[in-house]
């Protein structure tokens, strides 16, 4: 059974452009998480989504980002006109039933630079 | 609010040696505790997990924690550190009925050959 996949594994962007992050949940999982960690932090939760539905994402900037979880296909993490303070590196998670009662298995992350 | 705390940034300890790494977490009820380590340029792999029952935990790769309620504390620790054990570890929180987990800061630990 592959673990949470994520790529790209790093990912350089120019401020101003668009970075666009993929996560492909473990098999059977249905519910899936981005995290972000900034340098020397934890990580912290941005959004929940489940397929075809965003459940919080109250951990996401207003502005520039977006998420979503289609019915087929990865979810994405969308960054648009990135600036230097969004490099970090983004987690992804996947659970089979909502997490906190079930455990959340990460992927690799995706480090993202912005020259 | 919820938080985490891990006090020590750093931690390092002779190959052989006891290891202890330190969480509190400050939450009204009993939380869901934890733990994970990243290699560098790795994603985070569970060591283990508290949700109720036993409060000594086993983990994975000859870990073990203990939640203290009394103490709001969920160290964990191993006898005996290998040098593959060089990386930093993370400990978290789910709030009752809550998928955000909270992170501390992490701890880095450095194995001395």
């Amino acid at each position: 059974n592959a673990g949470v996949m994520q790529n790209p594994r790093h990912l350089v962007r120019r401020r101003g452009q668009e970075a666009r992050l993929r996560c492909s949940p473990m098999k059977g999982h249905s519910h899936v998480y981005w995290y972000r960690q900034l340098p020397e932090e934890g990580l912290k939760f941005m959004v929940y989504l489940q397929k075809e539905n965003i459940i919080d994402e109250s951990g996401m900037p207003k502005e520039r980002f977006s998420a979503e979880f289609p019915k087929e296909g990865p979810s994405i993490l969308r960054i648009q006109q990135v600036v230097r303070g969004d490099s970090a590196a983004y987690f992804c998670a996947s659970s089979p039933l909502r997490g906190g009662q079930e455990t959340q298995y990460f992927g690799p992350g995706t480090r993202l630079l912005v020259l | 609010a919820q938080s985490v705390t891990q006090p020590d940034i750093h931690i390092t300890v002779s190959e052989g040696a006891s290891l202890e790494l330190r969480c509190n977490y400050s939450y009204g009820a009993t939380p869901y505790l934890f733990w994970y380590v990243q290699s560098p340029g790795q994603g985070l792999q569970l060591l283990l997990k508290y949700f109720s029952g036993d409060t000594l935990v086993q983990g994975i790769k000859g870990f073990e924690a203990e939640f203290k309620r009394s103490q709001s504390s969920f160290n964990l620790r191993k006898p005996s550190v290998h040098w593959s054990d060089a990386a930093e570890y993370f400990c978290a929180v789910g709030a009752d009925s809550s998928y955000k987990l909270i992170f501390g800061s992490g701890t880095r630990l450095l194995v001395r050959p």
